[in-house]
């Protein structure tokens, strides 16, 4: 059964920093991956979905990585800024079905 | 830019009610989802439709019902609501099953 980690729950770090957040898969038989971002009591925004032939896509300040082999994906976030600020899900798709698989996210804390 | 609104922000019911939560979207998308979003469990999924009067069974679908009339509104029915599902509600679209989806502001509810 497919389970996805996300470590670390929680995470807070200076204005300015770059930063990556991890995610981590059991089954390497995905379709794609997810990432959103949740602000407090909001719905979620997509950020970056990558295919499972990707090893990466970028978006602004925004990097996502791939590895299908070792079963992780990274956000790296660059220049990070306040306005960051959120929870940070990833999900996975598989090839058997379509449901998203999610983690519990990490709650991001951007301090002036 | 792809819209995805529902109905209410907030929504206090008593046991008992039947309640409707809808969904619009304007982008023409074949599949939209119900989730649920509890504080420790994440996100489930309560349905899925992926065509008009098509649906499929999520992960907890029991207390539940949804209406798919029309391509762009997708309703979730709770008959008889419990305080156990006092959650916040989301719903979700996108143009292929397993493609990027775009989530509405999501729903409060609360039953007392």
């Amino acid at each position: 059964k497919q389970e996805v980690t996300q470590i670390p729950a929680a995470l807070s770090v200076p204005e300015g920093e770059n930063l990556v957040l991890n995610c981590s898969f059991t089954d390497s038989a995905i379709y794609n991956l997810q990432w959103f971002r949740q602000d407090p009591g909001k719905g979620l925004t997509s950020l970056l979905l990558i295919q499972s032939s990707q090893r990466e896509q970028t978006s602004g300040r925004l990097n996502a990585s791939l590895d299908k082999s070792s079963g992780r994906s990274t956000l790296y976030i660059a220049a990070s800024q306040p306005g960051d600020s959120a929870t940070y899900l990833c999900a996975v798709s598989l090839d058997s079905n379509y449901q998203l698989i999610w983690g519990a996210g990490t709650k991001l804390i951007i301090k002036p | 830019d792809v819209k995805v609104t529902q109905s209410s922000r907030y929504l206090v019911k008593r046991t008992g009610e039947k309640v409707f939560l809808e969904c619009v979207q304007d982008m023409d998308h074949e599949n939209m989802f119900w989730y649920r979003q509890d504080p420790g469990l994440g996100l489930r999924l309560i349905y899925f439709s992926y065509d008009v009067k098509m649906k499929e069974k999520g992960d907890i679908p029991e207390g539940y019902s949804v209406s798919r009339e029309k391509k762009e509104r997708f309703s979730l029915i709770l008959e008889s609501a419990s305080t156990n599902q006092t959650s916040m509600y989301l719903c979700a679209s996108s143009w292929t099953e397993r493609g990027e989806q775009y989530f509405g502001p999501g729903t409060r509810l609360t039953v007392t």
